[in-house]
């Protein structure tokens, strides 16, 4: 079956650190780019991340940029998201999409909160 | 960054036609941006309706179409269904990064 599984959500203090998972499945992982979007609470979508299919370039949004650290493992199947210095703002799920957005994940959230 | 804009809410009838745009703070809509436009249906992840502009997936109903209008990207829905009731977001890219519009909330009513 083709699909994307997102892992490691959770509760964090804000400051705190958080590195999330997807995992792809059914198709060529490591040909295609794919990105991490967010969507907070009652809120709409908002793109964070995304990375080249090799994983050579690296792409941020604005609001994450110097604190998010995206990554793949191609022999692994896996992205990553690594999140720092986490603020309440960061609260929302996190979705895995693939480059052509034709496969997403069910999301994981993420709750930054003292 | 830029901002992408998106009606807010819109209401249809059954049946009827309706068009959502989606515009960019830098200017004119083209296809260098390579709009896309996603289905959100409570409780769901999103679902690719129309990519590079106008162009369906295999399970997008036929009642959708994508286009370039007004110097906005554009999605029109002919003859809405009570399960098109949803939040309808668009996306452009620009070179490094992308952004997502703030939704449209169609009625179907």
């Amino acid at each position: 079956e083709v699909q994307l599984l997102e892992s490691g959500g959770g509760l964090v203090q804000p400051g705190g650190s958080l590195r999330l998972s997807c995992a792809a499945s059914g198709y060529t992982f490591s040909t295609y780019a794919i990105n991490w979007v967010r969507q907070a609470p009652g809120k709409g979508l908002e793109w964070v991340s995304g990375i080249s299919a090799g994983g050579d370039n690296t792409y941020y949004a604005d609001s994450v940029k110097g604190r998010f650290t995206i990554s793949r493992d191609n022999s692994k199947n896996t992205l990553f998201l690594q999140m720092n210095s986490l603020r309440a703002e960061d609260t929302a799920v996190y979705y895995c999409a693939k480059a052509l957005w034709d496969l997403w994940g069910r999301g994981t959230l993420v709750s930054v909160s003292s | 960054q830029a901002v992408v804009t998106q009606e807010p809410s819109l209401t249809v009838s059954p049946g009827g036609t309706v068009t959502l745009t989606c515009g960019s703070s830098t200017g004119t809509v083209t296809s260098g941006h390579y709009p896309y436009w996603f289905q959100q249906k409570p409780g769901q992840a999103p679902r690719t309706l129309i990519y590079d502009t106008s162009n369906r997936h295999s399970w997008t109903p036929a009642r959708f179409s994508g286009s370039l209008l007004g110097g906005k990207a554009a999605l029109t829905l002919s003859g809405a269904q009570p399960e098109d009731e949803a939040d309808y977001y668009c996306l452009l890219s620009y070179s490094a990064s992308k952004v997502f519009g703030g939704g449209t909330k169609l009625t179907v009513l």
